[in-house]
């Protein structure tokens, strides 16, 4: 199987604090992962895009030092979101694509909760 | 105009019905196609993974392609109420080793499946 896992589930934190998610592939190499958000009833929505050992590729209209990626290694990638205001609340998705292949694992996601 | 346009539901049939599921897009430069299951507060998987036009078969589950048409859809035969989630298609123009491909999701139909 292709398993993505993400730490934490599910996190509630105060206005101005900083949040780190782990994206983890627990039994495959990943060159490739993506970080998306999802709002209540709605899609998912591309983020970045991050390569192990380079710089992330942000989406327009995502702040780069807002919500800071780093893609350590092959099966690691966090994202943190720094200074999390309220309007950050939503559902972080993490994906992850195997080495040599086409297709996207998903992470079961983090449920963030800013107050 | 959304790239993917993708009717949200709510979709309710009764168990053991023939399910159809749609997206229409845009973008002609798409060529790969994904559906995805999300169950609430889950991340997506992946069920159905096919390339330019045609149909794809994987147990209950059939995915068309009509790239003529800007159309694909997913059919889902003898319904199950563990069937009940939603529903998400994803599309890319294009897949690599090395690039950063994107996915283009709809923004999903939610579906249940009444015992």
């Amino acid at each position: 199987g292709a398993v993505v896992s993400q730490h934490p589930s599910r996190v509630i934190c105060k206005s101005g604090t900083s949040v780190k998610i782990e994206c983890r592939s627990l039994d495959f190499q990943a060159t490739t992962m993506f970080w998306y958000r999802q709002f209540p009833k709605q899609s998912l929505m591309l983020m970045a895009t991050s390569n192990e050992g380079s710089k992330a590729t942000y989406e327009q209209g995502v702040e780069k030092d807002k919500f800071l990626i780093n893609h350590a290694s092959l099966t690691l990638s966090t994202l943190t979101v720094t200074s999390a205001h309220p309007e950050d609340s939503s559902f972080y998705i993490c994906s992850a694509r195997r080495a040599g292949t086409d297709t996207q694992y998903f992470g079961p996601g983090t449920r963030l909760t800013v107050l | 105009q959304k790239e993917v346009e993708q009717d949200p539901g709510p979709l309710s049939v009764p168990e053991g019905a023939i399910v159809s599921l749609n997206c229409t897009y845009s973008n002609s430069a798409f060529q790969y196609f994904m559906w995805y299951r999300q169950y609430s507060r889950k991340g997506p998987e992946l069920l159905m993974y096919t390339y330019s036009s045609g149909n794809k078969e994987d147990g209950r589950f059939t995915a068309q392609v009509d790239k003529s048409s800007k159309y694909i859809s997913l059919f889902i035969r003898d319904s199950q109420p563990s069937d009940s989630a939603t529903y998400l298609c994803a599309m890319s123009s294009s897949l690599s080793n090395f690039g950063n491909e994107k996915l283009t999701f709809g923004t999903g139909t939610r579906l249940t499946i009444i015992p």
